[in-house]
């Protein structure tokens, strides 16, 4: 069966450190998107890709950046890791084909920034 | 600038009762809206959907309704279960070109099912 899979699913990094958030999907979607859920906050975009070598920034994307080198994965990089990101975040895939769409989450990502 | 919310942040509800989720939206371009839910410690998951060139559509005990005029969704989920507490989130699809589109998506209404 497809889906959407989110690595690791906790992390604890410490500031100023480097991470990479992996999001892989085998829905062949076009469409991924990395979001963040912090409370009262809901889900916030972070940046999207409608493809291939296609990347866009989202309403929360500073400290953050993405990169589309297949249809399957869009991995999400932390360049200097801050307490502020400490989050819970969720990749998503979607199509739109004839009129409807299809959206698929992962499970999450838990990081704590120390 | 666009925007989706939601008007209760919290509903409490008892079990048998019908539960209404009320959304509001604002960019007129949205062409396809949904429904999801999410228990604790898991991700969001689909309920239902609904074009933009429909007001009302059901499923399995959920019915979503659709008013342009307003900008306003609702979600009703009949004869609630202690099943259904979870925080549910309205999402606007808005299409950008082609099969490119985006999901922006409300704060979120948490619902309690009491016994």
């Amino acid at each position: 069966d497809a889906e959407i899979t989110q690595s690791p699913r906790h992390k604890i990094t410490e500031t100023g450190r480097q991470v990479t958030l992996a999001c892989h999907q085998t829905w062949n979607h076009n469409n991924m998107f990395w979001y963040r859920q912090d409370l009262g906050h809901g889900l916030r975009l972070i940046h999207y890709s409608y493809g291939v070598q296609d990347t866009n920034k989202g309403e929360v994307s500073d400290g953050y950046s993405v990169s589309r080198s297949n249809t399957e994965d869009l991995p999400l990089t932390l360049e200097s890791a801050a307490s502020s990101q400490t989050s819970v975040y969720f990749c998503a895939s979607s199509e739109s084909r004839d009129g409807n769409t299809e959206a698929f989450f992962g499970q999450g990502t838990r990081l704590t920034v120390v | 600038g666009e925007s989706v919310g939601l008007h209760l942040p919290t509903l409490s509800v008892q079990e048998g009762d019908n539960s209404i989720i009320n959304c509001a939206y604002s960019n007129s371009a949205s062409d396809y809206f949904i429904w999801y839910k999410q228990e604790s410690g898991k991700g969001p998951q689909f309920i239902i959907d609904i074009r933009s060139n429909m007001d009302k559509r059901q499923g399995q005990r959920v019915t979503v309704l659709l008013n342009k005029t307003v900008k306003h969704l609702s979600l009703q989920i009949a004869a609630t279960q202690p099943g259904d507490s979870a925080v549910y989130f309205c999402a606007e699809n808005i299409r950008v070109t082609g099969t490119a589109s985006k999901l922006t998506f409300g704060t979120g209404t948490r619902l309690q099912v009491t016994l």
